[in-house]
This record gives C-alpha cells, structure tokens and sequence, in this order.
C-alpha cells in the first residue's frame, strides 16, 4: 500500500514568513510523529499524536512550532516567523504498534 | 544531550567487503530499531529488536543486540554499492517515559566503492 506522504518536497521561503507542512499517514496508523533532521545533527523529536489523546509537544522548540491532526489522518505542522534555523528536512512518520514508518520529508530552507 | 552513541561516524569501503556500525546507550533499551537514510530520502525501516541476545537478518543484514540491551550492532557482508547511505539506529523507552517517540544516534555513512 501507500507509503507516508509529505508535501511540499521543497520549500525556499524568507526569513520571518510563515510556513505549513503537510503529512499524509499509513492509512489505519494511529500514531503519527514529526522530527526534524537539520544539517549534521541527528533526528530531533518535535510532536507525537496518538489516537483522540493529547499529543505530546514535549519536543516542540518554541511557540513558534504547532501541529495539528484531524482525527488518525492528515497532520499539518506549521512554523510561524520562521528563522533562519528553521532550515532542516521536517520528517514526518506514522505507526500502528511499535515500528514508525517515515515519510520522504520536506526540506525547509529559510533565507 | 545524544541519547545514543553511533560507531564509527563514517565508514568507506570497497564492493565485497563486510563492515559493522555499532549503536551504544548507557541505559537499557526497550526497543531498538535500525533505518537506513540516502540523501533527499526519508528513512527505511530495517528492523526491530526488543529482546536480550536478539538477532535478526533481511538479505545480507544482519542485527544484534546485547544481552544487557545496552548495545547493538548491524553487520553487512559482501557489501555492495547498495547498501551505501546513512545508517541510523533509534531506541525507545531510554528515559522510560513518553512512549512513543524515538531518540536516535547521529548516523553512520556509509560508501562502497566498486
């Protein structure tokens, strides 16, 4: 079946615009993950929904950060006044059990 | 502060050779899970191991982890221009709180030269 799908693939944007980034799961997972991979640096944790429970935000690096889903489907994680380390590819990932299956990602380049 | 140690940081080889990248943790591991990275792609799932002593192969792959669930290894013989990519190990449960969530190691590049 279909893979996690994200959109845009690419995104060049300006310093302090406001940018969304779209996350399609495995259909039927209930979990779904974003993480950001900036350059040489390893994958950071940002948000984590399961199921109808609030999701852990723990991960989140300020208020500029927020993430939505609707229901076990699309989630949308938006950066508002972006900056200039923002710039990083947003992975995004769903699983059913244990095993997180990842999205191709979005790379964010903030000028 | 990294959760997980990766070993070596980069590694090159030549076709046919086989290599080890290792994935250390100071604490117990719960669930310990290798994906494989290439550049502008997501990451692939490998495998999954949750047991002490735990050993698992997919075509010339092979993983291991440690009786105490403090270290894993993946092994790949004959290697092939492939196989080369980045090759990360992720752990859940270190801090035996939030479930769900992954930490992961800095990565291992890998290169096969032919």
């Amino acid at each position: 079946g279909a893979g996690v799908s994200q959109s845009p693939s690419n995104k060049v944007t300006e310093k302090g615009k406001d940018v969304e980034l779209r996350c399609d799961p495995i259909s039927g997972h209930t979990a779904l993950y974003w993480y950001r991979q900036r350059l040489g640096q390893g994958l950071e944790f940002l948000i984590y929904f399961q199921g109808n429970s609030a999701p852990d935000k723990s991960g989140l690096p300020s208020d500029r950060f927020s993430a939505e889903r609707t229901g076990e489907s699309v989630s949308t994680l938006t950066i508002q006044r972006t900056q200039q380390e923002d710039s990083a590819v947003y992975l995004c990932a769903s699983s059913r059990r244990e095993t997180q299956y990842f999205g191709p990602g979005t790379r964010l380049l903030v000028l | 502060s990294q959760e997980l140690e990766q070993s070596p940081q980069s590694l090159i080889v030549q076709e046919g050779k086989n290599l080890t990248i290792n994935c250390t943790s100071s604490k117990t591991l719960y669930g310990l899970y290798w994906y494989k990275q290439k550049y502008g792609e997501g990451l692939i799932f490998l495998m999954m191991l949750q047991k002490g002593g735990e050993e698992k192969s997919h075509e010339k792959i092979t993983a291991k982890l440690d009786e105490k669930k403090q270290q894993s290894s993946l092994h790949i013989t004959a290697s092939q221009p492939s196989h080369a990519g980045i090759y990360l190990c992720g752990a859940d449960g270190i801090r035996g709180s939030t479930l769900g969530r992954l930490y992961f190691g800095r990565g291992t590049q890998l290169t096969v030269w032919p």
